[in-house]
């Protein structure tokens, strides 16, 4: 059964401490992206990497990092420096000429 | 640059009546548009796309978008709404056909109510 998986659905991040979010996807696409959304807004794009060891900023990267060691998977981190990280965290991936999918998301939330 | 414009944050509907979705979008370039629907807490599905073929594309649910090239719009239409529909739905334009790369651009989205 070929999708986009992330985990966890909820994640919970203290003041100072880093966390990261799991994407993988099993449809062999090269390109992958991490998008945040806000309650009223659309999609806002974090990072993308459009094949292995390549990642390029998207237009809100700031307090974020990615890593693309694997062709399947896309981690993203959310720093101590995002100072407002929470929202809804959506993966996506999409093969050459192909329209994105997406994955089901990640809630994070501030304790 | 391009933009989106949803028209309405939200749209309130009788079930069994029409749906209508307003998107205006702006490009340099001829764009590549797409309707994607999200549930509560899931994430998009892709709900169809203009790629530069027929104007009138139809999609999955029941739902169709004709794209006017002269209007600039690409409103989501579906002739009869049932209470599944009720949703967030964005419009989203793209430079490029497969909507890849970074030329995604997303409206903010318009809250489908549909009243039983």
């Amino acid at each position: 059964d070929g999708g986009i998986t992330q985990s966890p659905k909820y994640l919970f991040r203290k003041e100072g401490q880093n966390v990261t979010l799991s994407c993988e996807q099993n449809l062999n696409h090269d390109a992958m992206y991490w998008y945040r959304q806000d309650p009223g807004q659309g999609l806002r794009l974090i990072y993308y990497s459009q094949i292995v060891n390549d990642f390029q900023k998207g237009d809100i990267a700031e307090g974020y990092s990615v890593s693309r060691e694997k062709k399947e998977s896309f981690p993203l981190t959310v720093t101590s420096a995002q100072k407002n990280p929470t929202a809804f965290y959506l993966c996506a991936s999409n093969g050459v000429g192909e329209t994105q999918y997406f994955g089901p998301g990640t809630r994070l939330l501030v304790l | 640059a391009q933009s989106v414009t949803q028209l309405d944050s939200h749209v309130s509907v009788s079930e069994g009546t029409p749906v209508l979705l307003r998107c205006n979008y702006s490009s340099s370039y001829s764009p590549s548009l797409f309707w994607y629907v999200q549930h509560p807490n899931k994430g998009l599905q892709l709900l169809l796309k203009y790629t530069s073929a027929a104007t009138l594309v139809k999609g999955i649910n029941g739902f169709e978008a004709e794209f006017k090239k002269s209007e600039t719009s690409f409103h989501l239409t579906k002739p009869s709404a049932h209470m599944s529909d009720a949703a967030e739905y964005f419009c989203v334009v793209s430079l490029y056909s497969g909507g890849g790369a970074d030329g995604l651009t997303f409206g903010k989205g318009t809250h489908l109510i549909i009243q039983p």
